[in-house]
């Protein structure tokens, strides 16, 4: 099956520093992406839908210029976290939607701001 | 908003037994997914029914969906330890190029 990419797969930064979270698609390309977010034990919040070449989507209550999102190829797309606090700490989870609209997530990233 | 929203229980069975979970939902929906999540890892898709099916196997899996109920549920049949783990539904619906996932159900199975 297609393979979806994240790097890092953990990260501890300090509190005020930016952190950018990469999400690729190995074998396939992907003109949307989503970008989730996902707290201990609970379920995956989307946060974003990021189209190739235009402004990603964001979520009600997801602060644009928090987090960052740029998807400047048809196979990558990446996350800033800027000025994280650690009430940012979380699970952020990509995935990637293929040409017949099958999405394939990513392994995840595990954000750790102290 | 989620949409998919499953019964917010922990599911825990002796290996070999069935393990079902439900999910319900609040709109109308192009179709419904299944997806396991092992601890700490991304998630791997089970199984998609389209709100025209009203059953589809998978291996193990059996999955229903009740569109004038607006639910679905996944049976797991025997159960192994390697099921351990949580379990989501999301639903994509018409014209909403998104995934809303429930809340999950964590199934432990004790070899």
């Amino acid at each position: 099956g297609a393979v979806v990419s994240q790097h890092p797969s953990r990260v501890i930064c300090k509190s005020g520093t930016s952190v950018k979270i990469e999400c690729r698609s190995l074998d396939f390309q992907a003109t949307t992406m989503f970008w989730y977010r996902q707290f201990p034990k609970k379920s995956l919040m989307l946060m974003a839908t990021s189209n190739e070449g235009s402004k990603a989507t964001y979520e009600q209550g997801v602060e644009k210029d928090k987090f960052l999102i740029n998807h400047a190829s048809l196979t990558l797309s990446t996350l800033t976290v800027t000025s994280a606090h650690p009430e940012d700490s979380s699970f952020y989870i990509c995935s990637a939607r293929d040409g017949r609209g099958r999405q394939y997530f990513g392994p995840g990233t595990r954000l750790t701001v102290t | 908003s989620q949409q998919g929203e499953e019964d917010p229980q922990a599911l825990s069975i002796q290996e070999g037994e069935n393990a079902t979970m439900n999910c319900s939902y609040k709109t109308s929906i192009n179709n419904l997914q299944w997806y396991r999540q092992n601890s700490g890892r991304g998630l791997v898709h089970l199984i998609l029914i389209r709100s025209n099916e009203r059953e589809k196997h998978s291996g193990r899996l059996r999955v229903t969906l009740d569109t004038s109920k607006k639910s679905s549920s996944l049976l797991i049949t025997a159960s192994r330890a390697a099921d351990t783990a949580s379990y989501f539904c999301a639903t994509d619906s018409y014209g909403n190029n998104r995934l809303a996932f429930g809340k999950g159900n964590q199934v432990v199975v004790i070899p």
